[in-house]
């Protein structure tokens, strides 16, 4: 599987802008970068996803280098509901039968201060 | 629209039995993921079905561990004989269809405690 890393924990305060990065230097052609966040005790929610081009939803907005060694999701407006664990996480998109094994790591710990 | 359902919640096994875990797809959702997160570490990927068949296995353990996916009714993950180690969080997922535009969404969980 490909790997990423991220940094183990980043603090933000509430409604302040939020950078998580991840680096991902092995990353394949047909790799989607995604992000997940996961809520204590709670199942991984999905944030976002892109290929090359910066993508934007009503959650993050996903920044992707040029050479897509790394990737960046900004959250806007941080609110203490964020305080979660990020995943970033690459996806094979070539097909197969490995289309639903998501490697996640240890994520990036986020921590919201009021 | 109801997401992916798990249960029970939590359930509580002594060493040696068996623990049947169960997931509800969301609506439309073919295709089912498996995944175990010990305490304070990641998910691994355990199995991947679609209805009836079992498409990629390779993360579950050989022996004690089965999952099937029937024509009617909800995914099942199997677990026989537990032991302490089984202990975690059982996360399932769905999706409609493969691909990059389907992202997974999970359950909550199962949380098992092997006594």
């Amino acid at each position: 599987d490909a790997k990423t890393t991220q940094p183990n924990s980043m603090e933000s305060n509430e409604e302040e802008p939020v950078h998580l990065p991840c680096n991902h230097s092995t990353i394949s052609g047909t790799d989607y970068i995604h992000w997940y966040r996961q809520l204590p005790s709670q199942g991984p929610e999905y944030v976002i996803h892109g290929l090359t081009s910066n993508v934007n939803n009503r959650m993050a907005s996903l920044a992707i280098a040029e050479d897509r060694k790394s990737s960046t999701l900004i959250l806007h407006r941080a609110t203490l509901r964020d305080a979660a664990v990020y995943y970033c996480i690459l996806r094979d998109e070539g097909g197969g039968s490995t289309l639903g094994r998501l490697y996640f790591g240890r994520g990036t710990q986020l921590t919201v201060w009021p | 629209n109801a997401g992916v359902m798990q249960n029970p919640r939590h359930l509580v096994r002594r060493r040696g039995q068996e623990a049947r875990l169960r997931c509800s797809p969301m609506k439309g959702h073919s295709h089912v993921y498996w995944y175990r997160q010990l305490p304070e570490e990641g998910l691994k990927f355990m199995v991947y079905l679609q209805k009836e068949n079992i498409i990629d296995e390779s993360g579950m353990p050989k022996e004690r561990f089965s999952a099937e996916f029937p024509k009617e009714g909800p995914s099942i993950l199997r677990i026989q004989q537990v032991v302490r180690g089984d202990s975690a969080a059982y996360f399932c997922a769905s999706s409609p269809r493969e691909g990059q535009s389907s992202p997974l969404h999970f359950g909550n969980g199962t949380r098992l405690t092997v006594t």
